[in-house]
């Protein structure tokens, strides 16, 4: 029962640099959410996507990329880390007629 | 402009009393609201939901009541035990779709 999985769980990186955060779930759901978390505030959506080659934005979206090639995985792309990303990353997915969220663990990612 | 507003950030509660955790929103759209339960290091885990049909919805200890006149649901934890030392979010959406608007949510300690 993996659920939804999230590689890595922490991670540093040097202003500028780049990085993929990889997201997988193995319930054959088809909607998937990246969602960031800053100290002391909810949950954030960055980007969405309700199937396969279908993404959109949520309410964050600037400074981040996504792919969906696959119903399983859902990748999260920085292209130019600033500080101001420094934050905690939550990955989920559900199905289409059940607004149940199910969440990945997390990915810390610091900025500095 | 937050939509979903949980203005305790904090709630302590000794063990064996109700534990009360308070949520509002301001669109009046939402018609599904859903408690999500997060511990430290781990993602969020579902708890509880309510449609807008109702106003109260009830699963063992957990209890969420809605008030729709006031904008207002709650949930209620009886008895408090020390596991339920968490973080706990609101969220809501609307026509019981998918994109979830979260609350900025309330840590609880249960003191044994």
């Amino acid at each position: 029962n993996a659920g939804v999985t999230q590689t890595p769980k922490f991670r540093i990186l040097k202003i500028g640099q780049s990085m993929t955060l990889q997201c997988a779930q193995d319930m054959n759901h088809n909607y998937m959410y990246w969602y960031r978390q800053d100290p002391g505030m909810g949950l954030k959506l960055i980007y969405y996507s309700v199937g396969a080659g279908i993404t959109d934005k949520g309410e964050v979206p600037n400074g981040y990329n996504v792919s969906r090639s696959t119903t399983e995985d859902f990748p999260l792309r920085l292209e130019l880390a600033a500080p101001s990303q420094t934050s905690v990353y939550f990955c989920a997915s559900s199905t289409v007629d059940k607004n149940i969220q199910y969440f990945g663990a997390g990915t810390r990612l610091s900025v500095l | 402009d937050q939509q979903v507003k949980q203005n305790s950030p904090s709630l302590s509660v000794q063990e064996g009393r109700i534990s009360i955790l308070n949520c509002d929103y301001t669109n009046s759209m939402f018609d599904y609201f859903l408690w999500y339960k997060k511990y430290p290091a781990e993602g969020p885990t579902f708890l509880i939901s309510i449609s807008s049909i109702k106003d109260k919805n009830e699963d063992g200890r957990f209890t969420v009541f809605l008030n729709k006149s006031a904008k207002h649901l709650s949930l209620h934890i009886v008895p408090s035990q020390p596991g339920d030392s968490a973080v706990y979010f609101c969220a809501a959406s609307v026509n019981a779709g998918n994109m979830l608007t979260f609350g900025g949510g309330t840590r609880l300690m249960v003191k044994p």
